[in-house]
């Protein structure tokens, strides 16, 4: 099966302009999560999202950051106005909790990232 | 959540195991032992999980401690390819959030 689609893979801006990043999910897979990786660390859940309702945005920053998914698929992330120390991985991963099986685990697919640079 | 501690790096020679420890002292009776891996310019990768039983998989085999406090994981025949960052977290089955530390930086050398 395909796996986790994002775009674009790299992306160099200035402070101050925005920018925006896509990701289309595993088919089927209802639930969508975008991640901040800053370099040296671990992935950060920035929003989760379960078919186009916000589950979880606790540490998504509201006033510059906002994300979409309208559809129920595909899911856009926005930063407006970007700043230096948004420089980072921004990770995309899916999962499909309606085909969760007793005992089983409901797994996170990830996408292989937008690399943002802010300058 | 719980927290884990693992190494920040460790070596491992091509075709030997390479055994990962993670400590998990604060975990509770209900919390689950995840490990996932990133490569380089990837996103991250499930391995394996478990409650208290070891497990074993196509990738990995976990050892948890009888107490649950520690546990490690067993990359038995590491390759070149497993060189990677890997993550330990421990959370609730049904929580879907997954907390990533620094994670071990795993560096397999020929």
């Amino acid at each position: 099966e395909a796996g986790v689609a994002q775009s674009p893979r790299y992306k160099i801006i200035e402070k101050r302009q925005s920018v925006a990043f896509w990701c289309n999910p595993i088919s089927g897979h209802a639930t969508l999560y975008w991640y901040q990786q800053i370099l040296g660390q671990g992935p950060k859940l920035l929003i989760q999202f379960q078919n186009n309702g916000v589950v979880d945005d606790s540490q998504l920053p509201k006033d510059r950051f906002s994300a979409e998914r309208l559809k129920g698929v595909d899911s856009t992330l926005k930063i407006q106005p970007a700043k230096l120390e948004d420089s980072a991985v921004y990770l995309c991963a899916s999962s499909s909790p309606s085909l969760r099986l007793a005992g089983s685990y409901n797994e996170q697919f990830f996408g292989p990232g937008t690399r943002l640079t802010v300058l | 959540d719980a927290k884990t501690t693992q190494p920040t790096s460790m070596d491992c020679a091509e075709g030997r195991a390479a055994n990962l420890p993670c400590n998990h002292s604060t975990i509770s009776g209900n919390e689950y032992v995840y490990w996932y891996r990133q490569i380089h310019s990837q996103g991250p990768q499930y391995i394996i999980h478990g409650l208290k039983n070891n497990e074993t998989n196509e990738m990995a085999s976990l050892i948890i401690t009888e107490d649950r406090k520690s546990s490690t994981l067993i990359l038995p025949h590491a390759t070149l390819r497993d060189t990677a960052v890997y993550y330990c977290i421990v959370r609730q089955f049904n929580d879907y959030k997954l907390s990533f530390g620094a994670g071990t930086t795993v560096t397999v050398r020929a």
